[in-house]
């Protein structure tokens, strides 16, 4: 199974601050990734896929890179709502596999 | 608009069966592949597979081989997905969630979330 490592495991942050969490792959998967964002008891939304396409309706704030094995996700001015748990998730081969989830705490 | 609604929660003893549905309303049901996640309390996402709503194929992380069937009605535009010989491991909740490709391929990438349901598996 391809191994998925996020850093930092959690950070906190400021409103108005930019935030960068990355995601490892352990083989090369291309640009076959997604981020999603998670809120307490709620279902994961998805915020990128393709490694770098914004879903639609996400703020444009949300950005991703990266292609291969490293990837990116950019939040370049925090808003109160987006103090959560983020997940990048690969699909370029089975089984589809998460990384341990980044959480994003207020400051 | 897009809804994948579940079926509530279960308790469930060592060694027994659960399944849980999906039914899904505001789109082509067989036009999108829909997948079965579960996140363990505290934890993170672990996906467990797929069914092609059309053909009803379907594909399982080796994890749930023998284990886990999904299937679906397309008279009624719902998923199920049942899983055998539960144990306490399988305490989770989970989902479904819509592919966001057409189902000529499954891109993995899911846009619609069902609520979630809580599975608890008790001695």
């Amino acid at each position: 199974d391809i191994q998925m490592t996020q850093s930092p495991s959690s950070v906190s942050s400021s409103v108005g601050d930019r935030v960068t969490i990355t995601c490892r792959a352990s083989r090369d998967i291309s640009s076959w990734l997604a981020w999603y964002q998670q809120k307490p008891g709620k279902a994961p939304e998805l915020l990128i896929y393709a490694a770098s396409f914004l879903e639609s309706g996400v703020p444009s704030r949300f950005s991703g890179s990266g292609s291969a094995t490293d990837f990116t996700l950019t939040i370049s001015s925090l808003q109160p709502e987006d103090f959560a748990t983020y997940y990048c998730q690969q699909t370029n081969s089975f089984p589809y596999t998460f990384g341990q989830g980044t959480k994003l705490e207020i400051k | 608009q897009v809804q994948l609604v579940q079926s509530g929660a279960e308790v469930k003893k060592t060694g027994a069966s659960v399944k849980v549905s999906c039914k899904a309303s505001g789109y082509s049901f067989i036009g999108y592949y829909i997948h079965w996640l579960r996140q363990a309390p505290g934890h993170g996402l672990e996906w467990m597979g797929w069914i092609h709503p059309n053909s009803g194929g379907t594909s399982y992380a080796q994890k749930f081989q023998g284990r886990v069937t999904m299937t679906r009605d397309t008279s009624i535009t719902t998923a199920y997905m049942e899983l055998n010989r539960v144990i306490s491991d399988d305490t989770a909740v989970y989902y479904c969630a819509r592919d966001s490709h057409g189902t000529d391929y499954s891109s993995g990438f899911v846009d619609y979330w069902g609520q979630g349901t809580l599975v608890t598996v008790s001695s």
